[in-house]
């Protein structure tokens, strides 16, 4: 199957950096790609789409200057937490469909602590 | 905008025993696509099951089956005899056409030995 790698599994910064998170497609083209958040034992919700080569699609109360999404390739995606505080910790997932197929496919998923 | 429900916050299962999670989702799309997927402690997302609106049969991945009951927007997960690899979050979500996700809150199975 597909295989979508993110990277780093885990990660821990201290308040007020940025945390860069990558999303790639190792065996396909993604020219969409999607970030979750998932807090413990909760379900994933959608932060934003990320579109190759255009602007990211932000959800309703996602700030887009806090999380920057940049998908430069169409194997790419990148989500930057910005000026990182305590509440963004958190386990982000990436996922990515592959044309032709219904299902999208997953990365590991980043663990974010800031402290 | 969808909504995917899941009612049952935690469920338990004796080993070899048959489990059924219950899922119930609201759109007026006639065509979109259907999933269960498993979240072990790894919290890496394994598919479990797809089915798509447009078939009437249920879909089946070996132990995994599903009761689609599109009339009444129903989409129930059984596993037959369980094991304790079975452990784990599971999520039904929905996708529209547009590829988007949207994932009900989640149940949690736990397999008694």
């Amino acid at each position: 199957g597909a295989v979508v790698s993110q990277h780093p599994s885990w990660v821990i910064c201290k308040s007020g950096t940025s945390v860069k998170i990558e999303c790639r497609s190792l065996d396909f083209q993604a020219t969409t790609m999607f970030w979750y958040r998932q807090f413990p034992k909760q379900s994933l919700m959608l932060m934003a789409t990320s579109n190759e080569g255009s602007k990211a699609t932000y959800e309703q109360g996602v700030e887009k200057d806090k999380f920057l999404i940049n998908h430069a390739s169409l194997t790419l995606s990148t989500l930057t937490v910005t000026s990182a505080h305590p509440e963004d910790s958190s386990f982000y997932i990436c996922s990515a469909p592959r044309e032709g197929n219904t299902e999208a496919f997953f990365g590991q998923g980043t663990r974010l602590t800031v402290v | 905008a969808q909504t995917v429900t899941q009612s049952q916050p935690e469920m338990s299962v004796q080993e070899a025993e048959t489990v059924t999670l219950s899922c119930t989702y609201d759109t007026s799309e006639s065509d979109y696509y259907l999933f269960w997927y498993k979240q072990p402690p790894s919290r890496q997302m394994i598919l479990v099951i797809r089915q798509e609106a447009y078939k009437q049969q249920n879909a089946t991945e070996n132990r995994f089956s599903v009761n689609f009951q599109k009339a009444a927007k129903s989409f129930s997960l059984k596993i037959s005899d369980s094991q304790l690899g079975d452990a784990a979050m599971y999520f039904c979500a929905y996708r529209s056409v547009g590829n988007k996700l949207v994932f009900g809150a989640g149940t949690i199975l736990r397999v008694k030995s």
